[in-house]
């Protein structure tokens, strides 16, 4: 169907308070990427879902960060008690499958977090 | 852990051809992507190389080096369109990317 779509497309938070951001990957890709890119940055690994199998959360700066995906398709990014430095926008991919490293990622339009 | 370095900036005129490179650390590697980042918008895929050697897909080539942990992208016969941030990316399943190459193409 259509591409990676994200939401909210913008969103600005007050220090300390809870956001959640929501990935909805393209039907039937099986694994689903969450990366994060500050200002003139590249971008930067945060977690990785693929099928069942137990999440890579190697990426997540601190504990502050939670990831999780139902049913295996939408995931959701939660960053509670915000703080400045987590301004960034925040990309979201999938790719159909993860075999030899071939597929392509396809990215979503990204949140772009402002934290206050 | 992955380490990835590429040029900050490159301007070229419309018409030329620019080379961006890009080194590599890796701990882990299945292959080399670039991929094109607009102002403002979601990067979008590129190219790939796995295999040593060159991939031409129309005016974009790339290759790699795995003896030489290094790559590059070639953007031929530039246009404006063409101005954007590019990234290298070090593919071991998820993909670890350099700080991007910012392209500005002049008339």
């Amino acid at each position: 169907g259509a591409g990676v779509s994200q939401s909210p497309s913008n969103k600005v938070t007050e220090k300390g308070k809870d956001v959640e951001l929501r990935c909805d990957p393209i039907s039937g890709h099986t694994a689903l990427y969450w990366y994060r890119q500050s200002l003139g940055q590249g971008l930067e690994f945060l977690i990785y879902f693929q099928g069942n199998s137990a999440p890579d959360k190697s990426g997540l700066p601190s504990d502050r960060f939670s990831a999780e995906r139902t049913g295996g398709s939408v995931s959701t990014l939660t960053i509670q008690r915000t703080q400045q430095e987590d301004s960034a926008v925040y990309l979201c991919a999938s790719s159909p499958l993860v075999t030899s490293g071939e597929e392509t990622q396809y990215f979503g339009p990204g949140t772009r977090l402002l934290v206050l | 852990g992955q380490s990835l370095e590429q040029p900050s900036e490159v301007t070229a005129v419309e018409g030329a051809i620019v080379q961006i490179n890009c080194t590599y650390q890796t701990s882990g590697f299945y292959g080399l992507s670039w991929y094109q980042q607009h102002d403002g918008g979601a990067p979008t895929f590129l190219s790939y190389n796995g295999l040593d050697g060159l991939e031409e897909t129309g005016r974009f080539s790339s290759f790699l080096s795995r003896s030489d942990s290094y790559g590059y992208l070639l953007l031929q016969e530039l246009q404006m369109k063409d101005s954007a941030s590019y990234f290298c990316a070090v593919d071991d399943y998820k993909l670890s990317f350099g700080a991007g190459t910012t392209v500005t193409v002049r008339a």
